[in-house]
Parts: C-alpha cells; structure tokens; sequence
C-alpha cells in the first residue's frame, strides 16, 4: 500500500514569500500525483496533477510541482504567494497498478498561514 | 450544474441515531467514493464503488455502509451514531480513465453531539 508524507504541518510566510511545501511518497511502482487546496470552510480543489511527461507540472494560481522519481518527491511550489493562498495543501497519490478505483492516498495536510 | 453534489451540507445529531448522506454524481462516471477528514483535517478512504459493487473498504466500522441504488448514486449510512464519527465526509466520483482525477463533492459537516 502506499503512503504520502508531508513533511511542514504548519507554514507561515509573509505576503510575496517563495513557497515550497514537501511530500514524499512510498510505493514500489507507477503512481498518479496530485496537489489539492481547500480553503477554510470550502471544499477540495485540484491544484495540479502529475500522470505521465514533463516533471514539472504547472496548475492553478501560479502554482507549480516538480515530480523527482528518484526522490519519490512531488514539492509543491509558488514564487510569491498572496494572502488569499491561506488554505490547507494536500499531497496525494494513487498507485497505476491499482487505478483509480483504489482512491487517494493523502498526506495529513499542510496548513498555511500567509501574513499580510 | 454541479458535477458531485452531496446532501445535507450540514448535519447535527445526537448519539445513537442513524443518519445518512447522499450523493449523486452527473458526470457518468463509473467509480464513486466516500472519504471521512477528521479534526485533524486528515482525509483518509472509506469506501469506493464501481458500478453497484463494494470495491474496497478499508477498516471502517460496520456501522457505516455505503449503498448504491445506481450508478450516479452512492449515499452513506450510518448506524448508532458516536461523538467520534464527527468529521466532514466527502464524497468523489472518478471516470476510469488513469489520465483523469477525481472529482470531489463539497463535504457533508457531521457534527454527534
């Protein structure tokens, strides 16, 4: 089975701040990636998702990740974040093997404070 | 329209109740979920369907049972109510094509007082 592993519980950063939130995975094959964002109250919302290709992978608002196979890393990322990027991250992935009808495998989440 | 809708949006009830939450998807997809975030704000996996039969269920109390009347539909019951059964519990549908995600409903607040 495989797990996610967020590694900051919580950030605070300063408005126009640099992001750079860590997940890593465990699994021993092909794995889909994804970013999700809920902000407070709201539901989940898909930032971006890795399935095959380019590593780098841009979605929503400015935010980016870059898949590392041989780090088993997908960091999320964001130049300069704004008061609005206030949320909870959540990494995820599903094994290929198994498709989607196994679900997602979440990290615990990674709650982010931006200070204005 | 809304593609994953779930009712209610919120629920308060007592201990020892039964209460169930639905959803309905109208994307056509073959593969509906339930997933239960906790206090903690950490989402974990409850149950996943695909066309009316039980795929997984991982070590979920069988007071909790999903039922499917068809294929756009995956409501969740739950039996004898307990304080910690409190979470959001969100529902999700997925189209079966490994180049696609998930797609998630807005979360249904349970609150067991």
């Amino acid at each position: 089975a495989q797990s996610v592993s967020q590694h900051n519980h919580h950030v605070i950063l300063s408005e126009a701040a640099s992001l750079e939130l860590g997940c890593n995975y465990s699994y021993g094959g092909t794995v889909n990636l994804f970013w999700y964002v809920q902000y407070p109250g709201q539901h989940l919302q898909l930032l971006l998702k890795y399935f095959s290709g380019d590593p780098l992978v841009k979605g929503i608002k400015g935010f980016e990740a870059e898949f590392i196979k041989s780090k088993f890393s997908f960091n999320l990322r964001k130049p300069s974040v704004q008061w609005s990027d206030t949320a909870e991250y959540f990494c995820a992935v599903n094994a290929r093997a198994g498709g989607g009808a196994d679900g997602l495998t979440f990290g615990k989440g990674t709650h982010l404070i931006i200070q204005p | 329209d809304t593609a994953v809708s779930q009712t209610p949006k919120y629920l308060v009830t007592q201990m020892g109740n039964d209460k169930s939450i639905k959803c309905e998807q109208n994307l056509g997809h073959d593969t509906m979920y339930w997933y239960k975030q906790d206090s903690k704000k950490f989402l974990k996996i409850m149950f996943s369907y695909n066309n009316k039969e039980l795929i997984i269920n991982e070590t979920v109390p069988n007071r909790f049972s999903p039922k499917s009347p068809d294929k756009a539909h995956l409501n969740l019951h739950i039996n004898s109510l307990e304080l910690g059964d409190s979470a959001v519990y969100f529902c999700a549908s997925w189209v079966g094509d490994h180049q696609e995600t998930q797609y998630f409903g807005p979360g249904t607040r349970l609150l067991v007082l």
